[in-house]
């Protein structure tokens, strides 16, 4: 069974451009949650999406966003980009259903620097 | 304050030793994870736990829930353990969203 995959792996920026990320969870999967990472803050969710649903969302700007299509597949997007958002992006997937709490697939991560 | 704490941040070891990294959380949760994260940010998750114990080779994991604290074990370590290891918790109806700890850095020498 393939893993979860990102694309692109790496992306540089300028400052004020937006960029789009994508996110393809592991078959079966339904849940996608995205995750910021610099060495400053660490790890820091940014939302989950399940059946096409941002069902929880962090504490970030509205100049991040997300979707999940119906093939599970999950982009999101950083609007007017900033010297900060230079960071690992990682998604992850699960089973996730309802009510319960599953295990977590992380994928490779994408590597956005933004100048 | 960030809800979930680590210790020790920085770990060095010699190959072969019992190494212990500890988590504590605030409030109540869901579930525990324990990942793994090598240079490059690949992250593996290793235990997913909300009582008792579980154990995978050499690596133990156990947790405390009236405590709050859980314990990561590595048994006999070896020079390719050396990696970051992070505790994440889950709280109740929020089943995709992790709160991490900052990680703790292990380096295994030969």
């Amino acid at each position: 069974k393939a893993g979860v995959t990102q694309t692109p792996r790496y992306l540089i920026k300028t400052r004020g451009q937006q960029v789009t990320l994508s996110c393809s969870p592991i078959s079966g999967h339904r849940s996608v949650s995205w995750y910021q990472q610099t060495p400053g803050q660490g790890l820091q969710f940014l939302f989950e999406y399940f059946s096409e649903t941002q069902r929880n969302k962090g504490n970030f700007p509205g100049r991040f966003s997300g979707r999940q299509f119906s093939n599970s597949r999950s982009e999101m997007n950083v609007s007017t980009l900033e010297l900060g958002d230079s960071a690992l992006y990682l998604c992850a997937s699960s089973l996730a259903g309802n009510s319960e709490v599953n295990e977590q697939f992380f994928g490779p991560g994408t590597r956005l620097t933004v100048l | 304050k960030n809800e979930v704490e680590q210790s020790p941040q920085n770990l060095t070891a010699q190959e072969g030793e019992f190494i212990t990294i500890n988590c504590s959380y605030s409030v109540g949760i869901s579930a525990l994870h324990w990942l793994q994260q090598h240079p490059g940010g690949g992250i593996v998750s290793l235990f997913m736990l909300s009582s008792g114990k579980k154990k995978h080779g050499r690596l133990i994991a156990t947790i405390n829930i009236q405590e709050k604290h859980s314990s990561l074990h590595i048994t006999a370590s070896h020079p390719r353990d050396s990696a970051v290891y992070i505790c994440a918790v889950t709280y109740g109806g929020s089943q995709g969203n992790l709160i991490f700890g900052k990680g703790t850095k292990l380096s295994v020498k030969p």
